[in-house]
């Protein structure tokens, strides 16, 4: 069965402690990995599209890669405004795939 | 700029009554629609979507229908709804076709649902 596991569940920083979030999939035909951010009560919030292992993008503090089995959220020198939920998803034929996601607190 | 509107926000409804959340999308035309719903410690979980008026897939058998009246509005109804209906549901919508950000979705801001 197609799935999508990400780890730590959860994950308390220290401001300016530098960390990565983990997304392992298995999926028959992966078309693209998206991350994105969910604040509390509120919808998620695209962050990247990964397309091929080996791809890297970046935004401020976040760097998203991608190898053939997982991809990586690296998070540099966290403020406390990073604290939210990860979600990343895969598309796998026409259809999206999220994990459960992973807490992120950064205290200050 | 697109923007998408969802409500209510929250609702409170008893056992068996109906139910009705509603999304807009403003500023596209002809986007997949999709309705959500997360529950606590699990991932979003896809219950509807759409690539036209009138054009629905489901993917959850369950007492939850979808429906596409106009191009850019999507609705999610119950006629009675159960204790595990309870969750957040979120309305999305991405461009179609192929290409740089097809796919990408865009969420609403959720519909908190408790049914008591």
């Amino acid at each position: 069965e197609d799935q999508v596991t990400q780890s730590p569940e959860a994950l308390r920083l220290q401001e300016g402690e530098s960390s990565s979030l983990n997304c392992s999939y298995t999926v028959s035909g992966l078309r693209g990995l998206f991350w994105y951010r969910q604040d509390p009560g509120k919808g998620p919030e695209f962050l990247f599209t990964l397309y091929s292992a080996g791809e890297e993008k970046e935004k401020e503090r976040l760097k998203a890669t991608l190898t053939k089995k997982e991809s990586f959220l690296h998070i540099t020198a966290p403020k406390p405004e990073d604290s939210a939920t990860y979600l990343c998803a895969v598309l796998e034929t026409d259809k999206l795939i999220f994990g459960t996601g992973t807490r992120l607190q950064v205290f200050p | 700029s697109q923007t998408i509107h969802q409500w209510p926000a929250t609702l409170v409804q008893p056992v068996g009554s109906p139910l009705s959340l509603e999304c807009t999308v403003e500023g596209t035309s002809n986007p997949n629609l999709y309705w959500y719903r997360q529950a606590a410690g699990r991932g979003l979980q896809l219950l509807f979507y759409s690539v036209g008026i009138g054009q629905i897939s489901s993917e959850v058998p369950q007492n939850l229908s979808a429906s596409r009246p106009q191009d850019r509005q999507f609705i999610l109804s119950s006629k009675k709804l159960l204790l595990s209906d309870s969750g957040f549901y979120l309305c999305a919508w991405s461009r179609g076709g192929q290409g740089a950000g097809a796919n990408v979705l865009t969420f609403g801001a959720g519909s908190r649902l408790t049914v008591l």
